[in-house]
């Protein structure tokens, strides 16, 4: 079956490093994107979209870049900071429900 | 404005019992999911809601789960002879709209079941 998923389930960065989190895809059908951020014992936070008609978006600090050939995804976030250390998730909007991958630890290191 | 609450935020009950999880949207969204997060793992979506009806339930795991949504707004999951494996934490969602472009859904802080 179709699936979204992660290829690492940690990550750890030191404090103002770039930290990049990956996402494999393989609903080809898949036309949106969202990346959410998971902070311990609350639910997950928006972070920024992308629609399949685009490569590439810039929030603040945040970019999310989507590469349809390889059917891969990443976040990209900019000078990270230890308020950033959560659980990203990557979501496929497909069939009118968001499927959720397995999520991806990052740890921002002092 | 008011997010997204859910009560309680921590439910502990014996295998076998009922029990109910609430949910209140953001005030005006329409459309309102459920999903069930295992222990370091991803978001399962259980169920959806456009108003007061639910025109996807295809997540449900079981005839024990159910849920109802009353004047478009609070939803109640109910889980029924609750196992050891309905542990997790149950999420909910709200969004203005439901269309495949998906409008954001806005989460609650969860509710952590916890059956002993």
């Amino acid at each position: 079956g179709e699936s979204v998923g992660l290829h690492l389930p940690t990550l750890s960065v030191q404090e103002g490093d770039n930290s990049i989190i990956n996402c494999a895809y393989s609903n080809s059908a898949s036309d949106y994107f969202i990346w959410y951020k998971q902070e311990s014992g609350k639910g997950p936070q928006f972070i920024i979209d992308i629609r399949s008609n685009m490569d590439k978006r810039q929030g603040q600090r945040v970019t999310v870049l989507l590469n349809k050939t390889v059917k891969h995804l990443s976040l990209q976030i900019a000078a990270t900071q230890p308020g950033d250390s959560a659980v990203y998730f990557c979501a496929e909007n497909t069939a009118r429900q968001l499927t959720f991958g397995s999520g991806t630890q990052l740890t921002v290191l002092p | 404005g008011a997010g997204v609450s859910q009560s309680p935020s921590n439910k502990v009950t014996e295998k076998g019992k009922d029990v109910e999880l609430r949910c209140d949207p953001i005030s005006g969204h329409t459309a309102l999911y459920w999903y069930r997060q295992s222990l370091g793992q991803g978001l399962e979506f259980l169920i959806y809601f456009q108003g007061n009806s639910a025109p996807d339930k295809s997540g449900l795991p079981s005839d024990r789960f159910s849920a109802e949504r009353t004047g478009g707004s609070v939803s109640t999951l109910t889980i029924q002879r609750t196992q050891q494996e309905d542990s997790a934490v149950y999420l909910c969602a709200s969004s203005s709209t439901y269309n495949r472009r998906a409008d954001t859904q806005y989460f609650g802080p969860g509710t952590r079941l916890t059956v002993l």
